[in-house]
């Protein structure tokens, strides 16, 4: 089974709109984090925004929020007021403990979003 | 404060070469970690080191291997490279283990 799930391969967005990207993840510890990274086109992987398993409020970052659904498992990152330089690709990732009690961080295959002037 | 740096930012080598990719992580990191990126696979992780000790790996053959220096710098070398090695090649570095990762732009690798 997939650790983590990006459903939607490509998206596209009105630049000002907001946009929610979606992910699932699948795990069996309780103490786990979440985390979303940006792609632009020249390939460094830029942090957005963080959510931990016990963390109950949403995070957020500026025009970035996490909407956490623990029971669900998902972490949805919700973009508002869309730019032009959100046009990238986006990764969900987390982090959890493997056997050896060391952190594995797995990520998703990515949502190519572009925003539409 | 510096980000992540990997040099080079590329490389073309051919089949059955060698090849060594140098990570800087941020000051005061001591834990660096390799992906590697492909149109097909993803983002699949390689390893990760931390104060020197390799703590953890990936699902990859032998021929890729890692190492950390004392003062948190890290390499990687794959050798008989194979046409399915070319890639984007990603370090990350943490200052801590559940601390997030900080990436750097990466080493795109072309084998021919």
């Amino acid at each position: 089974a997939q650790k983590i799930t990006q459903t939607q391969p490509g998206m596209f967005v009105q630049e000002k709109e907001a946009v929610t990207l979606d992910c699932t993840y699948d795990t069996s510890d309780q103490s786990y984090g979440l985390f979303w990274y940006k792609q632009p086109s020249s390939g460094e992987m830029i942090f957005l925004i963080y959510q931990g398993s016990y963390d109950e409020q949403n995070a957020t970052e500026g025009r970035y929020s996490l909407n956490f659904q623990k029971a669900r498992k998902s972490a949805n990152l919700v973009i508002s007021a869309s730019q032009l330089g959100d046009s990238a690709m986006y990764f969900c990732a987390m982090r959890e403990l493997d056997s050896g009690g060391y952190q594995k961080v797995t990520f998703g295959t990515g949502t190519k979003l572009q925003v539409i002037p | 404060k510096a980000g992540v740096t990997q040099t080079p930012r590329y490389l073309i080598k051919t089949r059955g070469q060698q090849v060594t990719l140098s990570c800087s992580p941020i000051s005061g990191h001591r834990s660096v970690s390799w992906y590697q990126q492909t149109p097909g696979q993803g983002l699949q992780f390689l390893f990760e080191y931390f104060s020197e000790t390799q703590r953890n790996k990936g699902n990859f053959p032998g021929r890729f291997s890692g190492r950390q220096f004392s003062n948190s710098r890290s390499e990687m070398n794959v050798s008989t490279l194979e046409l399915g090695d070319s890639a984007l090649y990603l370090c990350a570095s943490s200052s801590t283990v559940n601390e997030k990762l900080f990436f750097g732009s990466g080493t795109q690798l072309s084998v021919l």
